[in-house]
């Protein structure tokens, strides 16, 4: 069975500074990763996704993942925060058409 | 133009009754979802349909059953409402089932408050 972990509630980040949202995944054949953010009282949106290729993979709003095959992570990463990427963002693995998600991490960018 | 659209949007009901939930995507996609999201935000899916046909269904009640009258559309009913179903329910879709590539399309969820 497939499944996604992010060890981390909360990430609190200074607006400017880069920022690392973590995930970690299992899976039994090809990982498919995708990254989704929520905002409040909103459905998710898509971000990014890694199939395969080059393991930096660039999304929406700046964000871009890295895909580690020996780690098994596709952290969310961007170089410079804005306090509008405050949100709540799930990473997802996909497989035989059903997408199981982590808990989700809280980022918070503060002015 | 909504491309997944949901209502209600906000659903305040008491316990034991019947309600309902409909969704209708736009975008073509032959495979629609339900996922609930509780109340400490753990999101997780309920139901799939691929071209009006149930394809997944997680050990969820049966008091719960999922309608697809055509492809475009997935509706919820849920029968006899207890305390813990109060949760968000998002509705989402994709383009074809079991192609693992492809990106979910959520609506705006429905916040379902059983009282």
């Amino acid at each position: 069975a497939q499944s996604v972990a992010q060890p981390e509630d909360q990430v609190n980040v200074a607006e400017g500074n880069p920022l690392t949202v973590k995930c970690t995944y299992s899976v039994s054949g090809n990982p498919y990763l995708f990254w989704y953010v929520q905002y409040p009282n909103r459905g998710l949106q898509f971000l990014l996704k890694y199939i395969t290729g080059d393991n930096l993979v660039k999304g929406s709003y700046g964000f871009e993942a890295e895909f580690n095959k020996s780690q098994t992570s596709f952290h969310l990463k961007k170089p410079s925060a804005l306090v509008s990427d405050s949100a709540l963002y799930f990473c997802a693995v996909r497989d035989a058409g059903k997408s199981t998600f982590g808990d989700g991490t809280t980022l918070t960018v503060k002015p | 133009d909504t491309a997944v659209s949901q209502t209600p949007k906000y659903l305040v009901t008491q316990m034991g009754n019947d309600k309902s939930i409909k969704c209708e995507q736009n975008l073509g996609h032959d495979t629609m979802y339900w996922y609930k999201q509780d109340s400490k935000k753990f999101l997780k899916i309920m139901f799939s349909y691929n071209n009006k046909e149930l394809i997944i269904n997680e050990t969820v009640p049966n008091r719960f059953s999922p309608k697809s009258p055509d492809k475009a559309h997935l509706n919820l009913h849920i029968n006899s409402l207890e305390l813990g179903d109060s949760a968000v329910y998002f509705c989402a879709s994709s383009q074809g089932f079991g192609r693992n590539n492809e990106k979910l399309f959520f609506g705006s969820g429905t916040q379902l408050s059983v009282l």
